[in-house]
């Protein structure tokens, strides 16, 4: 089975704290796609990837970055955070043959105070 | 801005009943479609996916799409309580990712 892993489930920052928002996929996928998700907006791509050290910008990447440096980890940075930017965060991954058969992670429910 | 249409909902129904889920798409282009389940605290999960038109079946869930209308939906027969959840709609945009509808509730009573 596919696991694709982030690193806490639940997360409360400062407003203008660097926060860190990392995931892990154990199935060698080349994509891996970073999502939030608001109630009435739905999910929205913040960034993704096709491969090692390749980022691509989604639908709001502003006040975000990636990185990934390692195929199986993609992490998010939220450079100086937001209460605007509290929301669930899902990652997803999936292979190059198969690019749109995601399969998402547990999500990170992010409160920035 | 390519988009994809779903009525929030919610849409209730009773058990053993069919639900019918509906979605609209912008991009005349597409040609892949998909259906993704999320349960209440849960991330969504792929459930359905359809590439041509007419009907797709597996199990109690029917895919359809209809090219020309621009119109996918997903029906779903004798309905249990344990398919209570929101049901995204989805097409691949080739050279970027997948484009999320904002999902329909759906409620089956017992």
């Amino acid at each position: 089975d596919v696991k694709v892993t982030q690193s806490s489930r639940y997360l409360v920052k400062r407003t203008g704290e660097k926060v860190f928002l990392e995931c892990v996929q154990d199935m060698d996928h080349e994509n891996m796609f970073w999502y939030r998700q608001d109630p009435g907006l739905g999910l929205r791509l913040i960034y993704f990837s096709y491969d090692v050290k390749m980022k691509e910008k989604g639908d709001i990447p502003e006040g975000y970055s990636v990185s990934r440096e390692k195929k199986e980890r993609f992490s998010l940075i939220l450079e100086s955070a937001s209460t605007n930017q509290t929301s669930m965060y899902l990652c997803a991954s999936s292979s190059g043959d198969i690019p749109y058969e995601q399969y998402f992670g547990p999500g990170t429910r992010l409160t920035v105070t | 801005q390519k988009e994809v249409e779903q009525n929030s909902g919610p849409l209730s129904v009773p058990e053993g009943a069919i639900a019918s889920l509906n979605c609209t798409y912008s991009d005349r282009g597409s040609q892949s479609f998909f259906w993704y389940r999320q349960y209440s605290g849960k991330s969504p999960e792929l459930i359905m996916s359809i590439y041509s038109n007419g009907d797709k079946e597996d199990g109690r869930f029917t895919a359809q799409l209809n090219k020309a209308s621009q119109y996918v939906s997903l029906l779903i027969r004798d309905s249990q309580p344990s398919d209570s959840a929101t049901y995204l709609c989805a097409f691949y945009q080739a050279g970027t990712a997948l484009i999320f509808g904002k999902g329909t509730t759906l409620s089956v009573s017992s």
